[in-house]
């Protein structure tokens, strides 16, 4: 159902880098809409990561790091921590015939080795 | 500061309306452009959008749900309130309303979620 599409894990020893990918399509990313990112840990509010393909809020670490082109975007996570283990997922907006809509991604589940 | 947080019913019948309610502070929801989301995230799935009401009353919903939703807001209370009709247990999962910013189309700030199930 989710038009956006991610790798459903990643995994890295702490201290490495790790990206994941969003790919999407000419109604979404490829239309230029902006795409952001979300990090969702047990038992927590989902925490906004990147918005606007590579805009970190306020308290976000620089470690977390934002990027689009073309129909595809992705969020690369450097210096990889045990905290960072959990889901993340990726959010744009689609425009197309049936109706327009927000859209996330398939979700990645990023495991700290 | 913004939070938000939900309340509603954490077990629902099948046909049955569910009624969540969001209740917000640290901004206004008659500023143009600000808005409150409703997400939601079957176990072990992807979030789903469900539906955003703006700062000055517009509306947007899901197109396969829009017939089951219907979202109100009460700017005296600092309230949203999302009813969805006909319940189905398709429809459990984690429910979250989020901030909107009213620059872009990002959820910057969500409350922690309500574990709604469907089962009779």
């Amino acid at each position: 159902q989710s038009v956006l599409t991610q790798p459903p894990s990643v995994s890295g020893a702490p201290g490495q880098r790790v990206t994941i990918s969003c790919t999407g399509s000419r109604s979404n990313i490829g239309a230029g809409y902006d795409v952001h990112w979300y990090q969702l840990l047990p038992g927590t509010a989902p925490k906004l990561l990147i918005y606007n393909n590579n805009n970190r809020p306020s308290g976000v670490p620089d470690r977390f790091s934002g990027s689009k082109s073309g129909t595809s975007a992705s969020l690369a996570i450097t210096g990889l921590q045990a905290e960072d283990e959990g889901d993340y997922f990726c959010q744009s907006y689609d425009s197309r015939l049936s109706g327009s809509l927000y859209v996330f991604g398939t979700g990645t589940k990023v495991t700290v080795l | 500061q913004i939070t938000l947080k939900e309340s509603g019913p954490t077990l629902v019948k099948p046909t049955q309306t569910l009624t969540l309610t969001c209740t917000f502070s640290g901004f206004s929801l008659t500023t143009r452009g600000v808005g409150v989301a409703w997400i939601r995230q079957p176990p072990g799935k992807a979030l789903e959008w469900l539906a955003l009401i703006y700062g000055d009353d517009h509306k947007v919903y899901r197109p396969s749900l829009e017939s089951r939703l219907t979202f109100i807001k009460d700017t005296s209370k600092n309230q949203v309130v999302l009813t969805m009709t006909n319940m189905d247990p398709v429809d459990t999962g984690t429910y979250f309303c989020a901030h909107r910013q009213s620059d872009n189309d990002a959820f910057d700030v969500w409350d922690q979620g309500t574990m709604v199930t469907v089962s009779s």
